[in-house]
């Protein structure tokens, strides 16, 4: 089965802390991909990598960077955290885009910013 | 950019098919459509995926008009354990923006 691992379930930051958050797929995945989830608002696209070191930015990008220095590893990056940014984050992974490929979900890390 | 819209949130009872139908009036003639299933606590999780007419695997269907621009999910004899957030996705054919509706809660009443 294909596994997707986030690095913590449940993280409490200070405003204007650097915070990351790790990913890791052991699929050999191309693709990965970065949401947040917050009530009412599903979930919506940060970021996105179909390589390594390449990334391309999703719905809201603003606030957040990314990492893919390895193939199976994807980081994101909250160079300042805000309390705006207190929310469910999601992790996935998939073998293709393009082709209808199935997208592989990790448990998620909720994020407190205080 | 296909968006799609679900309803908020469904009723049903065990035993029941339920249809939840998602709305993607601008998909894209590479748009992939795709449904996920979200329990609390956990990441979403694929169901099931079609571009056309029909598809059947072990969980669901889904069936596609000829125009697109709707899809309905169908969960035949729904059980408690079904009791999740429906997404529905329009996947787009190339290294474009991922977008999900802002999701459907099913509950499954005894």
């Amino acid at each position: 089965d294909v596994k997707v691992t986030q690095s913590s379930r449940y993280l409490v930051k200070r405003t204007g802390e650097k915070v990351f958050l790790e990913c890791v797929q052991d699929m050999d995945h191309e693709n990965m991909f970065w949401y947040r989830q917050d009530p009412g608002l599903g979930l919506r696209l940060i970021y996105f990598s179909y390589d390594v070191k390449m990334k391309e930015k999703g719905d809201i990008p603003e606030g957040y960077s990314v990492s893919r220095e390895k193939k199976e590893r994807f980081s994101l990056i909250l160079e300042s955290a805000s309390t705006n940014q207190t929310s469910m984050y999601l992790c996935a992974s998939s073998p293709y885009l393009g082709q209808g490929g199935e997208q592989y979900f990790g448990p998620g890390t909720r994020l407190t910013v205080t | 950019l296909a968006k799609t819209t679900q309803p908020i949130s469904m009723d049903s009872y065990e035993g029941q098919e339920v249809n939840i139908t998602c709305s993607h009036n601008n998909i894209a003639t590479n748009d992939y459509i795709t449904w996920y299933q979200q329990f609390p606590s956990q990441g979403p999780r694929f169901i099931i995926q079609g571009y056309k007419t029909k598809v059947t695997n072990e969980v669901a269907s889904l069936f596609i008009p000829a125009d697109r621009k709707s899809s309905t999910l169908s969960l035949p004899r729904v059980s408690l354990s079904d009791t999740a957030v429906y997404y529905c996705l329009v996947e787009p054919g190339g290294y474009n923006k991922l977008i999900f509706g802002a999701g459907t809660r099913l509950a499954v009443h005894p």
